[in-house]
């Protein structure tokens, strides 16, 4: 069974750079059928996802956090990473790692991406 | 961006009642949606993908129906498990985007 556990500060100061990272077990991050996704919940709110990266280290991010987002890949840890600069009071928020796959009937015919696993979320402050 | 929408936003049932939850797409999305169910300080689990595909080990009163811009998740006998914050995701573009959710309630 595939597992996913986040790790990192829970509180980062306004304008610094929040770091966390995703441990996956059951599973490994080299996997060529995988995305591992980044994926957040303001207190109260909706999801958001951030952006992804796949085992070649081929990443794509949501182009509202595009040009503060870095996700990077561990294979020897089996990890994978988030890095969010300058952060702001709307940073606050649940982090959530996940893994997706794209899945093909038994004609290897796509049926669609799934978001299938996902970590249980750590919460990260950020403070003035 | 695709934008999803649901509604209700809340809805407060009792057990053993058939509930709907209904998703909107901003466009086209073909059968590209899921569900997700979502309980307090937990991680949201996957109900249905492909519109209608029930994800292994997701209860049978679980269903999902639609294709293009309009979705329904319906649970054909609420169960006290089943009170929780349910959402729907595309997965037609990127960025991947969420609905809003939607809150069911006891009643």
């Amino acid at each position: 069974q595939v597992q996913l556990q986040e790790s990192g500060p829970g509180l980062v100061k306004a304008s610094e750079t929040l770091s966390l990272s995703c441990t996956v077990s059951g599973g490994s991050v080299s996997s060529d059928s995988c995305h591992w996704n980044w994926i957040r919940q303001p207190p109260g709110k909706g999801l958001e996802w951030i952006g992804y990266i796949d085992y070649s280290g081929s990443t794509r991010y949501n182009p509202s956090l595009k040009s503060r987002v870095t996700i990077s890949v561990d294979t020897s840890k089996n990890q994978f990473s988030l890095k969010l600069t300058s952060v702001t009071a709307a940073d606050t928020a649940v982090y959530h790692c996940a893994r997706s796959l794209y899945y093909f009937d038994s004609n290897d015919y796509y049926v669609s991406e799934l978001f299938d696993h996902w970590g249980q979320g750590t919460l990260v402050t950020v403070s003035s | 961006d695709i934008q999803l929408t649901q509604s209700p936003s809340f809805l407060s049932a009792s057990a053993g009642d058939r509930v709907t939850i209904t998703c909107r797409a901003s466009q086209d999305i073909s059968s590209y949606l899921a569900w997700f169910q979502q309980k307090p300080g937990k991680a949201p689990k996957l109900l249905i993908y492909a519109a209608s595909t029930l994800q292994s080990g997701v209860p049978s009163s679980f269903s999902g129906s639609g294709s293009g811009t309009e979705f329904t998740l319906t649970i054909s006998s609420l169960q006290p498990e089943d009170f929780a914050t349910y959402y729907c995701q595309q997965l037609s573009s990127y960025p991947r985007t969420f609905g809003p959710g939607t809150k069911v309630d006891i009643k």
